[in-house]
């Protein structure tokens, strides 16, 4: 198992650009998140997914969207990208008890 | 559940030593209590849980306690090495969604 895969790893993007964040998982996970990472800041909840076609908001959802049409993908876009942006991203997958993290995606918007 | 807070932010300790870090949630709903440990440039890996019915439990060198009544939980590692190096966040868990911790650089000093 590959567990949650996350790509890019790393972007660059001009302000007003857009982009869509992959995360696809083969585990089978109901619920999926993604998260932004600051420093100091902790891990905030952007979108999340209890399934197929569901998805709902999470703390920090402005300046995001998502969709999830099957069990294993779970893309995060970016429609106008802004400085504010620049974060870490990680998407994760939650099944038998635990948390999967992917390894990240560090995004950059000047 | 969405106001968890980690003390401290940073930790150094000599090899050997104990590191202990602690947490406090608001939601009294919360039932599950995760710890992750995320090394430079990887996603966060989970470590060690504890449930609301459980107040204390231990893995090797870890441990994590639970006090429900003052809403806190800590995590305790002893005899620590410098592969314990890391930046740790607790979280809780409540219905379909986890809040993070701010974190904690721990250092072990060789």
């Amino acid at each position: 198992n590959a567990g949650v895969t996350q790509t890019p790893k790393f972007r660059i993007l001009k302000i007003g650009q857009s982009m869509t964040l992959q995360c696809t998982q083969d585990m089978n996970h109901n619920y999926m998140y993604w998260y932004r990472q600051d420093p100091g800041m902790g891990l905030k909840l952007i979108y999340y997914s209890v399934g197929a076609g569901i998805t709902d908001k999470g703390e920090v959802p402005n300046g995001y969207n998502v969709s999830r049409s099957t069990t294993e993908d779970f893309p995060l876009r970016l429609e106008l990208a802004a400085p504010s942006q620049t974060s870490v991203y990680f998407c994760a997958g939650w099944g038998a008890g635990e948390l999967f993290f992917g390894e990240g995606s560090r995004l950059t918007v000047l | 559940g969405e106001n968890v807070e980690q003390h401290p932010s940073t930790l150094s300790v000599q090899e050997g030593d104990s590191a202990v870090i602690k947490c406090t949630y608001s939601d009294s709903a919360s039932n599950y209590f995760p710890w992750y440990k995320q090394e430079l440039g990887k996603g966060p890996q989970l470590i060690i849980d504890i449930r609301s019915n459980v107040g204390e439990k231990k893995d090797q060198r870890i441990a994590v306690t639970l006090n429900k009544t003052a809403k806190h939980f800590s995590l305790h590692i002893t005899e620590t090495q410098p592969e314990d190096s890391a930046v740790y966040f607790c979280a809780e868990n409540t219905g379909n969604q986890f809040y993070f911790g701010t974190g904690t650089s721990l250092t072990v000093i060789p």
